[in-house]
């Protein structure tokens, strides 16, 4: 099993900075994997595939780099709207065995 | 605008059974694969089984193989999840979520999501 391990677990940013949030999977995913930000309340919204794809309606403020086990999503400029927790998917397994990350909580400083 | 609606979630004993559902709108649902998640009380995330578009294929974590079974009637645009043999430990809130075509390099992405079910295994 891919293990993926997400730092830091808590990120305190001021509305209007970067962010920086960080995923690592134990072997190689390649370039599969995914972010997904969840507000309190809320299903999971997918922000970014392929490593760093947005998908569908998601802003240019977020992107997402890296291959193999070291990924990172920014989010540049932080609207009050970001703060939530932020999770890292793989999905290179086959058969399939995707795993999640434990989750970074982004925080208003 | 995509849909997903869980249901039959609930309070079940230890070593019961109960199956959800997940009705599906606004997707051709007989062309993509189908994943079920599930968020435990700490938050995590834990995918739980997919599968394919034509039910031919199904895939399940480590956890649940043996006891729980995914499969989904595209006539009614519907997934399940049967679950038997419950544990303390599957108490979780469950999550169908629409994934790619099936075999595609990103099956594995959740695209969209439904609001999830809770279940709660206890005695």
């Amino acid at each position: 099993e891919i293990v993926m391990t997400q730092s830091p677990a808590t990120l305190s940013v001021s509305p209007g900075e970067r962010a920086i949030l960080s995923c690592r999977a134990s072997q190689s995913v390649s370039n599969n994997l995914a972010w997904y930000q969840q507000k309190p309340g809320q299903a999971p919204r997918l922000l970014i595939f392929e490593a760093s794809t947005r998908a569908t309606g998601i802003p240019a403020r977020f992107s997402g780099s890296g291959s193999g086990t070291e990924f990172t999503l920014t989010i540049s400029s932080l609207q009050s709207e970001d703060f939530a927790v932020y999770y890292c998917q793989q999905y290179n397994s086959w058969p399939p065995m995707y795993s999640f990350g434990q989750g970074t909580k982004l925080e208003i400083k | 605008q995509v849909q997903l609606v869980e249901s039959g979630g609930g309070v079940v004993q230890p070593g019961r059974s109960l199956r959800l559902s997940c009705a599906a709108s606004g997707i051709t649902f007989s062309s993509y694969a189908m994943h079920w998640v599930r968020q435990t009380p700490g938050k995590r995330l834990e995918w739980v089984a997919v599968i394919s578009h034509d039910e031919n294929d199904k895939y399940y974590a480590d956890s649940v193989k043996g006891r729980f079974t995914i499969s989904r009637d595209n006539s009614k645009n519907t997934l399940y999840l049967q679950m038997n043999s419950l544990r303390a430990e599957d108490t979780a809130v469950y999550f169908c979520a629409k994934g790619d075509y099936w075999a595609a390099a990103r099956t594995g992405v959740s695209f969209d999501w439904g609001q999830g079910t809770l279940v709660i295994v206890s005695s």
